[in-house]
């Protein structure tokens, strides 16, 4: 079964860092794209950036340019989304993603909620 | 970047109504839209991709159409179980980018 399995929630103080984890099973790793999307309370989605596990290359939304960092560790099997000077806008559920069919994501993980507050 | 904007933003349908959601690009982008799914405290649920190319596993109530900037979003009988929020997303090029989303509420 293809699963994407993400860390738990995290909270964390104004001007910290976070970052969530999402571990793959049931497909080869390094085939697709691993995306992240963040989705703040009572809003919609949006598209963060993405890493290519093949070779590490990354593309970020010119919103988070500057403050996250995606990775893939081939070796677990897992990727990594770091967002470092946090604020309290950064409150949201952060979701891993990837697709079969280009760049439509057929399958997420389970969400991680991360909370900023002082 | 593409923008894309859905309309309407929330809708009230009864069981059994047909719904139609629009989706437009600010810019062209072929047939690479996909639609989503998405129920509270849960993550989305691809329903369609390639603008008209239903998921498996989707049932066939739901279609999608278009190209180029303007789509539509299909549900041909509202069943209970599709009170939800729907997004489409463009993934033509980056940023890859969504509609702000349709709440469909019961009427």
């Amino acid at each position: 079964e293809v699963q994407l399995v993400q860390s738990g929630a995290e909270v964390k103080k104004p001007g910290a860092t976070v970052k969530i984890s999402c571990k793959v099973s049931g497909y080869t790793f390094t085939d697709y794209y691993m995306h992240w999307v963040q989705q703040a309370p009572g809003k919609g989605l949006e598209w963060m950036g993405l890493v290519d596990p093949e070779d590490g290359e990354t593309i970020y939304a010119e919103k988070f340019q500057g403050r996250v960092t995606i990775t893939a560790d081939t070796s677990t099997d897992t990727a990594y989304m770091e967002l470092s000077s946090l604020r309290s806008e950064d409150t949201a559920v952060y979701y891993c993603a990837t697709g079969f069919y280009g760049n439509a994501f057929d399958i997420w993980g389970q969400g991680t909620m991360v909370t900023v507050s002082s | 970047a593409i923008r894309m904007t859905q309309s309407p933003s929330s809708l009230s349908a009864s069981t059994g109504d047909r719904v139609t959601i629009t989706c437009r690009a600010s810019q062209g982008i072929s047939s690479y839209l996909a639609w989503y799914q998405q129920k509270p405290g849960k993550a989305p649920k691809l329903l369609i991709y390639a603008a008209s190319t239903l998921q498996s596993g989707v049932p066939s109530r739901f279609s999608g159409s278009g190209s180029g900037t303007d789509f539509t979003l299909t549900i041909s009988c509202l069943q209970s179980e599709d009170f939800a929020t729907y997004y489409c997303q463009q993934y033509y090029s980056y940023p890859l980018a969504f509609g702000q989303g349709t709440k469909v509420e019961i009427k």
